[in-house]
């Protein structure tokens, strides 16, 4: 497989619900990205890896919680959400070294809190 | 505030047509890169531009960076359908390995 990819694509979740959303990129990147894009919003970045290690929470709930095991993998933990979380989350991966700080997205999960 | 501005906000054209959108800043970028975004999935690359006056062409697609690697734009020629989407322009900085995205324009193309 390549490329970025995002499971699941559609999730559907309750406000006391606990769920994980998962990426993994098979590009060889060291760096990786989740972002919150909610309907006529721009992107919003919420938590960036740098070889495993959090470089920024850019002032994200607690209700989200980041876990990056390695530099091919980054799971965002799902707890007691509210229905204005509901959004597309978008993962993305990319080098830092060099001029062209390209970045790849996955296909996004859209979550759906009720 | 957003590091990048984009315009229009909305563009709605008839098949055929042309259309250019504007990606605007006051800080200078060493790369900047054009995404193309579809409903329900995520933004997928276009180009990339890191010389100042670079025009890159992709098929119908031509984009420049400015001269001064403040903005950048995005032209279609005789735009079809099959171009509808959130275009995002998004801008790296010298010193940060991390992008600024702009708000995105959405352009549909009736046939």
């Amino acid at each position: 497989e390549t490329g970025v990819t995002q499971t699941p694509r559609h999730l559907v979740m309750g406000m006391t619900n606990k769920k994980s959303l998962k990426c993994e990129q098979h590009l060889g990147h060291n760096a990786m990205y989740w972002y919150k894009q909610s309907a006529k919003k721009p992107l919003e970045l919420m938590f960036v890896y740098n070889f495993k290690e959090q470089t920024e929470n850019n002032s994200v709930p607690s209700r989200f919680s980041p876990e990056c095991p390695n530099s091919s993998h980054l799971f965002l933990h799902l707890h007691t959400l509210q229905p204005e979380d509901s959004a597309l989350y978008l993962c993305a991966s990319s080098v830092t070294g060099g001029g062209y700080r390209e970045q790849y997205f996955g296909p996004g999960t859209r979550l759906t809190v009720t | 505030t957003q590091l990048l501005e984009q315009s229009p906000q909305f563009l709605s054209i008839q098949e055929g047509e042309n259309l250019t959108v504007y990606c605007n800043s006051s800080s200078v970028f060493s790369s900047l890169q054009w995404y193309r975004q579809e409903p329900g999935e995520g933004p997928v690359l276009l180009v990339t531009v890191v010389t100042g006056g670079e025009v890159k062409k992709l098929k119908r697609l031509t984009f420049q960076f400015g001269d001064a690697r403040k903005d950048s734009s995005l032209h279609i020629t005789a735009a079809q359908p099959g171009d509808t989407g959130l275009y995002l322009c998004a801008g790296g900085l010298s010193n940060d390995y991390k992008l600024s995205f702009g708000a995105g324009t959405t352009v549909t193309v009736r046939a």
